[in-house]
């Protein structure tokens, strides 16, 4: 089946230090799964950060940035300076369009900032 | 914006208990989901749902009965709680496109 591998966390970074939580995928039955970053800040639902859905591409958000890779299957998220308000938990995950607009989703990555 | 709303946002019941989890979503999706959420584990899908009336098996299903009774409303079902269904639950809906899912605030159930 498909799987999400991402950073084991908790990830620990001072503010203003750049990030870069890893994210690889494998996708047997998907030819080309949309990816996706979350992200769920203390006690809230997950909310969207970003998507690609096309291989090649660079999504962006609030900062935070991805490139999908077809090549390395990876969708690694990457930041050149953290803020405080970045704590939160990081998820990756594979979509499957081709059937029930399935998401598989990576274990997370908690993210600390220190001040 | 999608609105997906869960209740209650906390719960303790005992074991062999019933419990049901609500969602409602407001955007006139065809999708929903329930998700369970524990430490070590990510998100791990256990019913989902075409639309009313319609219902689909997760990867992890066992314990959990769920119904879908309009668009806007999904249902899970504990008959006979048991501690390891102790977690964090998530409700999500999509409306087929790229499967981009907006999730709801979430549920944490304890069972004693």
């Amino acid at each position: 089946g498909d799987s999400v591998t991402q950073t084991e966390g908790p990830v620990t970074v001072s503010e203003s230090e750049s990030l870069i939580i890893n994210c690889t995928y494998s996708a047997t039955s998907i030819a080309y799964p949309n990816l996706f970053w979350y992200v769920r800040y203390p006690g809230e639902g997950l909310q969207l950060l970003l998507k690609v859905i096309t291989a090649g591409q660079k999504g962006s958000s609030r900062g935070f940035e991805a490139t999908y890779n077809k090549e390395t299957t990876s969708f690694h998220l990457q930041k050149a300076s953290v803020q405080e308000s970045d704590s939160a938990v990081y998820y990756c995950a594979l979509g499957d369009t081709e059937g029930a607009d399935r998401l598989t989703f990576g274990k997370g990555t908690q993210l600390i900032i220190q001040p | 914006e999608a609105a997906v709303t869960q209740s209650p946002r906390n719960k303790v019941t005992v074991t062999g208990g019933n419990v049901t989890l609500s969602c409602r979503q407001t955007n006139s999706h065809n999708y929903m989901y329930w998700y369970r959420q524990d430490t070590g584990h990510g998100l791990r899908l256990i019913h989902y749902s075409y639309g009313a009336g319609n219902l689909q098996i997760g990867d992890v299903p066992d314990g959990y009965k769920a119904t879908r009774t309009t668009q806007e409303d999904f249902f899970l079902l504990l008959e006979l709680a048991s501690p390891s269904q102790t977690s964090l639950y998530f409700c999500a809906s999509s409306g087929g496109f790229y499967a981009e899912q907006f999730f709801g605030p979430g549920t944490r159930l304890t069972v004693l």
